[in-house]
């Protein structure tokens, strides 16, 4: 399983544009890279996934360099509400076993008025 | 789209005892995850369900937690007999394929236990 590497807290402000990057220096040929964001009581919940380049959707953008070995999650102008916890994920399933489904400590994310 | 349930949503128990948990994932989801998030961590997979069977539990406690799919829908969670260190939230989530790292997951609301 790649291992990642995420910073454990983070603060912005509202209408700024935050950037959470995420390291994976041993990431496989296969891998992907998912990103989930919880917040207090709440499941984990789905933010977006890619492979290489650029990835966007209606809430964040992705950008994978050409190495992989990194990723950075960009949340465009956010708001108090994006205050929760963003964890990064490495896997392909592409065996059996846990597959990229290792959840480190993620990144806290506190926006302020 | 319903989501996935679970119940309890909180259970205070004590040491020693047995609780269970239940989780309805996603009509139609084949994989089923149980984790287990104790504060101020990231979750933890305990076991993974493709359809009725186990496709990892490398990291279930089996000498006290067990855990059963019914029928590729269902699942249950017991612990017998608790710790205190058992405390924490049990999230279940379902996939429509699973056993890939790109497959999104749905996370259920969790339950939290804590063992006094």
């Amino acid at each position: 399983l790649a291992k990642t590497t995420q910073p454990i807290s983070m603060d912005s402000y509202e209408g700024q544009e935050v950037n959470i990057t995420c390291s994976h220096n041993n990431i496989a040929t296969n891998d992907y890279i998912t990103w989930y964001q919880q917040f207090p009581s709440q499941g984990p919940r789905f933010i977006i996934q890619g492979y290489k380049t650029k990835v966007t959707n209606e809430v964040a953008s992705l950008f994978i360099p050409a190495d992989r070995k990194s990723s950075t999650l960009s949340l465009p102008r956010v708001s108090l509400s994006d205050t929760a916890v963003y964890y990064c994920l490495v896997g392909d399933g592409s065996g059996g076993g846990a597959d990229g489904l290792t959840f480190g400590k993620g990144t806290h994310l506190i926006i302020q008025p | 789209e319903a989501g996935v349930a679970q119940s309890p949503r909180y259970k205070i128990i004590e040491k020693r005892q047995s609780v269970a948990f239940w989780c309805n994932p996603i009509s139609g989801h084949a994989t089923l995850y149980w984790y287990q998030q104790i504060l101020g961590q990231g979750p933890k997979l305990l076991i993974q369900f493709q359809n009725n069977g186990v496709v990892d539990d490398s990291q279930l406690p089996k000498d006290r937690f067990s855990a059963e799919r019914l029928k590729g829908v269902d699942s249950t969670l017991k612990i017998q007999p608790a710790k205190l260190e058992d405390s924490a939230v049990y999230l279940c989530a379902s996939s429509l394929r699973g056993g890939r790292g790109r497959d999104e997951q749905y996370f259920g609301p969790g339950t939290r236990l804590t063992v006094t």
